[in-house]
């Protein structure tokens, strides 16, 4: 099974309008991170957003807040007020167990497109 | 804003040939990192390193992969004898320490082209 699932290949969105990028993951493990990065068509990899599974409160960053619903194992990103320079993929990634592991899981990834 | 530095950019290899990528990471960080993306596909770990030596590593980091931290800012990755399915974009990442609230940090990536 995969551990990461990001099922929006693509989303199209209104500047100023909100969006939500849907991600769920699987893992047997109580403590776990998830973290959202996006990566604009120049390549690189920039951090947003982390959650932790212990953390009682939805992440929030700016325009940016993390919809944390863990009976449901999903962790999806909000993005408020959608801007042009939004546009890029982004990933959904996981860190499994408290210090058992260092690597990142991530998801295929959802492309947005911000249109005026 | 400190950042993770990787050079070159771009580099273009003969398969069988050996390339070194290179990474600066942010000054503070103690833990590193070397994922890989396929075009088009998800990125994936390779490998981590901490206080010089590897603390974890994927099956994709077989023997023809090396890390190393030679002096007290650099991070590299050398793929000894290169394959086309080698290429990929190689991303270098750090991290202040190992918690689950330590994002890791990526730098710009080196796109490796084997022809």
């Amino acid at each position: 099974a995969q551990k990461i699932t990001q099922t929006q290949p693509g989303m199209f969105v209104q500047e100023k309008e909100a969006v939500t990028l849907d991600c769920t993951y699987d893992t047997s493990d109580q403590s776990y991170g998830l973290f959202w990065y996006k990566q604009p068509s120049s390549g690189e990899m920039i951090f947003l957003i982390y959650q932790g599974s212990y953390d009682e409160q939805n992440a929030t960053e700016g325009r940016y807040s993390l919809n944390f619903q863990k009976a449901r194992k999903s962790a999806n990103l909000v993005i408020s007020a959608s801007q042009l320079g939004d546009s890029a993929m982004y990933f959904c990634a996981m860190r499994e167990g408290p210090y058992n592991t260092d690597k990142l899981i991530f998801g295929t990834g959802t492309r947005l497109q911000v249109f005026p | 804003e400190p950042e993770v530095t990787q050079t070159p950019s771009h580099q273009v290899t003969q398969m069988g040939q050996e390339v070194i990528l290179r990474c600066v990471p942010i000054s503070n960080h103690l833990y590193f990192y070397w994922y890989r993306q396929i075009l088009g596909q998800k990125v994936e770990f390779l490998v981590s390193f901490y206080n010089n030596e590897i603390s974890e590593k994927s099956e994709i980091f077989d023997d023809q992969f090396s890390v190393e931290r030679p002096d007290g800012s650099n991070f590299t990755l050398k793929i000894r004898s290169t394959k086309l399915e080698d290429s990929a974009m190689y991303f270098c990442a750090s991290s202040e320490g190992r918690g689950q609230g330590q994002p890791q940090h990526f730098g710009d990536g080196t796109r490796l082209s084997i022809l």
